[in-house]
């Protein structure tokens, strides 16, 4: 079936690095994503992979995907106040459409 | 460049009314889609168009819900005889044709139903 699930909330301090995991079940995903939600507002696209990748790094992103786990993991380097948003994991099984987690929010410290 | 517009962004409507929600895709995308937040979830999936097509409406309620893509215009999420049940944010998405997997969310539209 098509699940994704991750763990609802996240605390870190101000410049420490931020681990956000996600697991999902559909081996036939063929891009994994990450988005962030700001209060009241709607989702910006972060980053994502092609399910044939590993890893893929942008600037203070870091998204690690073990296919063999389903797991898939984004790692915030520096995390500074302004990081501090819910952020869905999704994957698409082709088709168009994406299957989402139920978010983790993270809060981050000064 | 002008994202994913939808309007309204907040919609009031009483139990039994019609609500109407629209989608300005990304100048040029041709693919929109459509998802439901309710309160404290993730997203789930609704409907995927083209243009004067649906492509998935495998998300889409039976009754009372219905999307369209004209040629020209938004995209019109339709609910009719709402019930307080409907009360969510509903977000909207665009992609490119040649790049399908990039979805790209509008602000979303807020309905309450009282």
């Amino acid at each position: 079936g098509e699940d994704v699930e991750q763990s609802l909330f996240l605390s870190v301090r101000e410049g420490d690095s931020s681990v956000i995991n996600c697991t999902y079940t559909d081996s036939s995903s063929t891009y994994l994503y990450w988005y962030k939600q700001e209060p009241g507002a709607g989702l910006q696209l972060l980053t994502y992979i092609f399910s044939n990748m590993d890893m893929k790094q942008d600037q203070r992103l870091t998204v690690l995907l073990n296919k063999k786990d389903k797991h898939l993991s984004l790692r915030i380097a520096d995390t500074q106040t302004g990081d501090s948003a819910i952020y869905f994991c999704a994957e698409s099984i082709g088709g168009g459409k994406l299957i989402f987690g139920q978010g983790t929010e993270l809060s981050v410290k000064p | 460049n002008a994202g994913v517009m939808q309007n309204p962004r907040h919609l009031v409507r009483r139990r039994g009314q019609e609500a109407r929600l629209r989608c300005s895709p990304v100048k040029g995308h041709s693919h929109v889609y459509w998802y439901r937040q309710l309160p404290e979830e993730g997203l789930k999936f609704m409907v995927y168009l083209q243009k004067e097509n649906i492509i998935d409406e495998s998300g889409m309620p039976k009754e009372r819900f219905s999307a369209e893509f004209p040629k020209e215009g938004p995209s019109i999420l339709r609910i009719q005889q709402v019930v307080r049940g409907d009360s969510a944010a509903y977000f909207c998405a665009s992609s490119p044709s040649d790049r399908s997997y990039e979805q790209y969310f509008g602000p979303g539209t807020r309905l309450t139903v009282t």
